[in-house]
């Protein structure tokens, strides 16, 4: 069984400032990982994913994510936040192996505000 | 870029009727999903269709929920009568393998 975890439902951060959203996971294979966001009213937009390879996965509108396979966590992040980054964040996860369900597993989401 | 396109985009229907959402996945995808989103909550899978049949479904696909790929390009889901429980966003996706999920718009379904 492969799930999701973002332990924060609601992240505030000041304009300017750096800004992390959380996402744990768990799969019994290797992971793929997945951000998307979410406008109101909008549908799923992909932000970066993470298949294989380097750790540290950059994606659009200049955010990253590092995967770290020992905390089992892919977290979000954005060096300098805008006050246009405020949407709904979704972390996802598939298992890698070969013969698993290729369907996506997501987190709760995560409603993130930046403050101007 | 290509999209997954769905229509329409907003459907308001009785409880009781039948509703089909419709989608029109990328052209050299060969794996389709229906997904939903109940309002302010997770987005979950229903369904997956590979090879012209269903190769995963959830716990929420019960026999009320089918799905169709009617003429090789659209992609079809089908609630034969609709509760009001099944008011939500609805997502079909794409993808060629497993490195690409191509999410459309989505519908909103909203039951009277």
């Amino acid at each position: 069984a492969q799930s999701v975890a973002q332990p924060e439902d609601q992240v505030n951060v000041a304009e300017g400032n750096p800004l992390t959203v959380k996402c744990t996971y768990s799969v019994s294979g290797n992971p793929y990982l997945f951000w998307y966001v979410q406008y109101p009213n909008r549908g799923l937009q992909f932000l970066l994913k993470y298949i294989t390879g380097d750790n540290l996965v950059k994606g659009s509108y200049g955010f990253e994510a590092e995967f770290n396979k020992s905390q089992t966590s892919f977290h979000l992040k954005k060096p300098s936040a805008l006050v246009s980054d405020s949407a709904l964040y979704f972390c996802a996860v598939r298992d890698s192996r070969s013969g698993s369900a290729r369907q996506l597993t997501f987190g709760s989401g995560t409603q993130l505000t930046v403050l101007p | 870029e290509p999209e997954v396109t769905q229509t329409p985009s907003h459907q308001v229907t009785q409880m009781g009727q039948e509703v089909i959402l419709r989608c029109v996945p990328i052209s050299n995808h060969l794996y389709f999903y229906w997904y939903r989103q109940i309002l302010g909550q997770k987005v979950e899978f229903l369904v997956s269709f590979y090879n012209n049949e269903i190769s995963e479904k959830s716990e929420i696909f019960d026999d009320q929920f089918s799905v169709e790929r009617p003429d090789g390009s659209n992609f079809t889901l089908k609630i034969r009568s609709t509760k009001l429980e099944d008011s939500a966003m609805y997502f079909c996706a794409s993808s060629r393998g497993a490195l690409g999920y191509t999410f459309g718009s989505g519908t909103r379904l909203t039951v009277v």
